[in-house]
């Protein structure tokens, strides 16, 4: 199958600092990632949709300027969390679908665990 | 993920077959799929069947679908240790975004 990278796996940083977060797609072209939360024992949450070359779809009570989405190209997206908080500490992922193909497929990263301490 | 609901838990002796069930809300989902995510780690997608089809088997993963019910299930026979995982269903709203269920956590025992 698609293989979506995502880095780091792990990140640990200080409250106030900002932390970006990096959705690669390596052997497809994605024209739409997709950010989730997933808190311990819970289900995936989304935050927002990125298109190549547009402005992220936030989902309701997702703050866009917290969480800052672009999608440069159509192999990488990155998700900045700004000013991070301790609330802020969860397991992020992202998926990308294929270019073309709708309806198909999502493909997801490993997961980047932050933690903010 | 609360429109889409699957029972928290399922402990299954190694050998024996499990059964995931998951019912979804949207009728006009035309993908819907099974995750597989293991401690701490993302998803892996499991398989995936299309609207129009009842029933897809893919080795020892049999998936079941009644549209008419929305009911989803995932069978997997002959369960092993390495199938110790949270399983994730999902259906597609708006034929792109994913719409996920809370997980049920398959434990294996010997």
């Amino acid at each position: 199958g698609a293989v979506v990278s995502q880095h780091p796996s792990w990140v640990i940083c200080k409250s106030g600092t900002s932390v970006k977060i990096e959705c690669r797609s390596l052997d497809f072209q994605a024209t739409t990632m997709f950010w989730y939360r997933q808190f311990p024992k819970q289900s995936l949450m989304l935050m927002a949709t990125s298109n190549e070359g547009s402005k992220a779809t936030y989902e309701q009570g997702v703050e866009k300027d917290k969480f800052l989405i672009n999608h440069a190209s159509l192999t990488l997206s990155t998700l900045t969390v700004t000013s991070a908080h301790p609330e802020d500490s969860s397991f992020y992922i992202c998926s990308a679908r294929a270019t073309g193909v709708p309806g198909t497929e999502a493909f997801f990263g490993q997961g980047t665990r932050l933690t903010v301490v | 993920g609360e429109d889409v609901e699957q029972s928290l838990f399922l402990s299954v002796r190694e050998g024996d077959s499990s059964v995931i069930n998951c019912t979804y809300t949207d009728s006009s989902s035309t993908y819907l799929y099974w995750y597989k995510q293991e401690p701490g780690a993302g998803l892996q997608l499991l398989t995936y069947i299309f609207s129009n089809m009842d029933m897809k088997q893919d080795q020892r993963l049999t998936v079941l679908l009644n549209k008419k019910d929305k009911h989803l299930s995932l069978r997997i026979a002959d369960t092993q240790t390495g199938d110790s995982a949270i399983y994730f269903c999902a259906e597609t709203i708006n034929d792109y975004k994913l719409s996920f269920g809370a997980g049920t956590t398959v434990t294996v025992r010997a």
